[in-house]
């Protein structure tokens, strides 16, 4: 069975900018949560979605928004990019919001 | 709101010796689960073992353990004869119920030969 992937791998982009991330979470999987992960502050949760519904969000500004498809794929959107928006961005996918999340490869962000 | 706290930011251990990894969590659930996660260097994020609150046994995989202590909120990982591939961040995490999943800080693994 496929992995968690997430396109693209690495995404250079300079501030003012806005980007997308995508993820395509494993075949049946409902559950896909995204996670930024910088040096500083470790993982930080940024949004989970089920069944195309956001369930849960994190403490991040309004420019960091989400959204997942039919199919369970979700896409992130960060508007208006800031030098500390540099980061490894995660998602993670489980059948469901109880189960074990497993991880995509990332989406290495540089903001410029 | 959930805290998940890993007291050693770095651990070593010699190849083929035991090494135990401190977790300790807070949560309001009731019906809860933790995690351990282990991120090689530039590598992916892999999940090492589960444990469900309900269940009073210690989940094991393969040379991997885990000590739950419930009323003591601790969750500690074991890694028995340690392999050079073990060396990598561990990451252990708390969700479940209406909760997202909340990580440590991480505990960086270094495994000597």
């Amino acid at each position: 069975k496929a992995g968690v992937t997430q396109t693209p791998r690495y995404l250079i982009k300079t501030r003012g900018q806005q980007v997308t991330l995508s993820c395509s979470p494993i075949s049946g999987h409902r559950s896909v949560s995204w996670y930024q992960q910088t040096p500083g502050q470790g993982l930080q949760f940024l949004f989970e979605y089920f069944s195309e519904t956001q369930r849960n969000k994190g403490n991040f500004p309004g420019r960091f928004s989400g959204r997942q498809f039919s199919n369970s794929r979700s896409e992130m959107n960060v508007s208006t990019l800031e030098l500390g928006d540099s980061a490894l961005y995660l998602c993670a996918s489980s059948l469901d919001p109880l189960a074990a999340q497993y991880f995509g490869p990332g989406t290495r962000l540089t903001v410029l | 709101a959930q805290t998940v706290t890993q007291s050693q930011p770095e651990m070593s251990v010699q190849e083929a010796e035991t090494v135990t990894l401190s977790c300790t969590y807070d949560t309001s659930e009731s019906d809860y689960y933790l995690f351990w996660y282990k991120q090689p260097p530039s590598r992916q994020m892999i999940l090492v073992i589960r444990q469900e609150a309900y269940k009073q046994q210690n989940a094991t995989e393969n040379r991997f353990s885990v000590n739950f202590q419930k009323a003591a909120k601790s969750f500690s990982l074991k890694i028995s004869d340690s392999q050079l591939g073990d060396a990598a961040m561990y990451f252990c995490a708390s969700g479940g119920g209406s909760e997202k999943l909340v990580f440590g800080k991480g505990t960086k693994l270094t495994v000597n030969p």
